[in-house]
Order: C-alpha cells, then structure tokens, then sequence
C-alpha cells in the first residue's frame, strides 16, 4: 500500500545551524504537503507542492518535490528555537484523496 | 490562528462517562475530519464529512460516533471509552478534496483526552 517514510526520525542540532529531512515512498504523487506540529498543539501547513521538480520556500523553509514524484524534502536554514517540534509531511491517496502521513522528524535545539 | 477551533483543549473522564467533542471551522470548507493522534504513533484517521455527509469510517470502535450537523461543525460524540483512547483527538477542514489545493488540510489545537 501507499506509505511515506520520513528521515531522520529525529535531529539535534545547534541554533544557527541548517538542517534537511525528507519524505520517500515507493508510490509515484502528486501533492507534497508539509507540515509542523508544536507540542500540545495541531499540524500547521507550511509549504505545499504540486509539481515535479517544484522549489518552494516559506521564510527560512525551503520544500522541493522530487523529480521522480516519489519524494520530497525540507530544509530548515539558520534554525532558531522555535523551530523546535515534530515535522510531517503527507500526500492525498489516488484513490480517495485522503491524507496519509509520513511518522514525523523530531527537531530538537541543543541548549 | 488556523480558523479551526475546538473544545475543550482538555478532558478527563471515567470509563462509564458521556462526553462531546467540539469542532468549527470559520475558513467556509466542505470536508470536516477527525482524527487520532497517540504517542509515537502516525495520525490516524477516523471520519470524513463531505457536505455533512460521512464519506469515511475507518473500523472505528462504536464508542466513538461523530456528528456533522453542517458544514461547519463537527462533533465527536464519546460514550464507554477505554484508556487505550486516551490520545489527542485532532480535527481538520479542507475544501471538498480532488484537485490540487483542495486537499490541504487544515487544523484545530486538539482535545487532549484523557480516559481513566
């Protein structure tokens, strides 16, 4: 079935530093979405994609749908605190258009 | 300030309690979704609304009935719960899915519920 494999589960990092995970799956798709999700709190969509080979940024977020449709990834430059949370990304099913969702990449900030 | 709301943001309950779960979206959508989120677990989803009606239930426990009375609100009716339940209960509006932007999905704060 149609899964997303997201990597690295998750990252610890130093303020200032950039950081890049990414979505695989074995299935061909054609939306990217990406969201964060801070403790406690909902997903927030940050960047969306919808074409091959699309480079999208947010801020200090960049997204980039893979080529091959079968991937995407997120770049974080220069992170700061509040960058810190649990990062998805999730494309609709051909079938029913239903979200299915990669488990997440946890970002924390070493103090 | 997503324009999706819930309430309450907590609960706690005993096994033998009735609760409701409060949902509204002000982004003028047509598709309302609950879904569940557990610890270390991807986000599981339990019912679609499409225009008030229920397009999905995905093998969910009939303790848990939903309720779509429009567009805009959607309950999440609990009765008889179990403390595996316990987990944040998210809900999420996007415009009727199909074409590109229309499946994005956006979301509430969530209930964090605790069942004991």
């Amino acid at each position: 079935g149609q899964q997303l494999n997201q990597s690295p589960q998750s990252m610890f990092i130093q303020e200032g530093e950039d950081v890049s995970m990414n979505c695989t799956s074995s299935s061909i798709f054609n939306t990217w979405l990406w969201y964060k999700q801070d403790p406690g709190e909902g997903p927030v969509l940050l960047i969306a994609l919808y074409k091959a080979g699309e480079l999208t940024s947010n801020g200090r977020l960049t997204a980039q749908f893979g080529i091959t449709r079968k991937d995407s990834f997120l770049n974080i430059s220069a992170s700061i605190p509040s960058d810190v949370g649990i990062y998805f990304c999730a494309s609709p099913m051909d079938s029913n258009y239903q979200l299915i969702w990669g488990a997440g990449t946890k970002l924390i900030i070493k103090p | 300030e997503t324009g999706v709301t819930q309430t309450p943001r907590h609960l706690v309950m005993g096994m033998t309690n009735k609760k409701s779960l409060k949902c509204e979206q002000h982004l003028g959508h047509n598709a309302m979704y609950w879904y569940k989120q557990s610890a270390k677990k991807p986000l599981e989803l339990m019912f679609v609304y499409n225009f008030k009606e229920q397009t999905e239930n995905n093998s969910v426990p009939s303790r848990f009935s939903p309720e779509c009375p429009n567009s805009s609100h959607l309950f999440l009716h609990l009765h008889t719960l179990q403390p595996e339940d316990s987990a944040l209960y998210l809900c999420a509006s996007s415009r009727t899915p199909g074409t590109s932007e229309n499946n994005e999905q956006f979301f509430g704060p969530g209930t964090r519920l605790t069942v004991l």
